[in-house]
């Protein structure tokens, strides 16, 4: 059973361009969520996405934009890219509801310069 | 106030040491709560919810206080395994959707 997969692993861009990460959630989990983790720090949350909208987002400029697609997987965009976004971009997929933990990918290392 | 604060740390522990882990949050709403383990440069990991009445696997026992809106996690016997930071984790409740977490606690398991 594949877990939540993400890609790319690995990511170094320019000040000023654009980066789209892409997530598949883990089997039978339609509820996606974005977080972003810099160094020393806990995750935080980005928005999160359920029946293909933007259900709930998080203190993120419009610069950070997504989408879910009918089969559940994510994408997270960031646009006009500053030195501050270079962090650890992390999918989190889960059920529906208020109860379920979130099951994490191996997450994006984004490096911007 | 920071919807979730740990104990800052960082643990330093002999193997076999008992440590214990502590959290505030702020949204008297939440309604689950979970602690995850993120070893360096990994994601995070579930290790367990939290239950009211207080639960226990193995040698990791979760507390929750809900009326002093705090959350504990004890780790008995430590293992060198057991070295990682910490995630106290909460929900928002109602139609907050998300999951809330501190910043963690790093700690390390001595031989």
């Amino acid at each position: 059973d594949a877990g939540v997969t993400q890609s790319p692993t690995h990511l170094i861009k320019t000040r000023g361009q654009q980066v789209t990460l892409r997530c598949s959630p883990k089997s039978g989990h339609d509820t996606v969520s974005w977080y972003q983790q810099a160094l020393g720090q806990g995750p935080q949350f980005i928005f999160q996405y359920y029946e293909e909208e933007e259900r709930q987002r998080g203190n993120f400029p419009d610069r950070f934009s997504g989408h879910q697609f009918p089969n559940y997987s994510s994408e997270l965009n960031v646009n006009a890219l500053l030195l501050g976004d270079s962090a650890l971009y992390l999918c989190a997929s889960s059920s529906n509801g208020p109860f379920y933990g979130y099951t994490f990918g191996s997450g994006t290392r984004l490096t911007v310069v | 106030r920071k919807e979730v604060e740990q104990d800052p740390g960082p643990f330093n522990v002999p193997e076999g040491a008992t440590v214990a882990f502590n959290c505030t949050y702020s949204n008297s709403a939440s309604q689950s709560f979970f602690w995850y383990r993120q070893d360096c440069r990994k994601e995070p990991k579930l290790l367990m919810s939290v239950y009211s009445s207080g639960n226990e696997d193995g040698r990791f026992t979760a507390q929750l206080n809900r009326a002093s809106q705090y959350i504990s996690l004890l780790i008995r016997d430590s293992k060198l395994s057991d070295s990682a930071t910490y995630l106290c984790v909460v929900n928002g409740g109602g139609s907050n959707y998300k999951l809330t977490f501190g910043k963690g606690t790093l700690l390390t398991v001595n031989p």
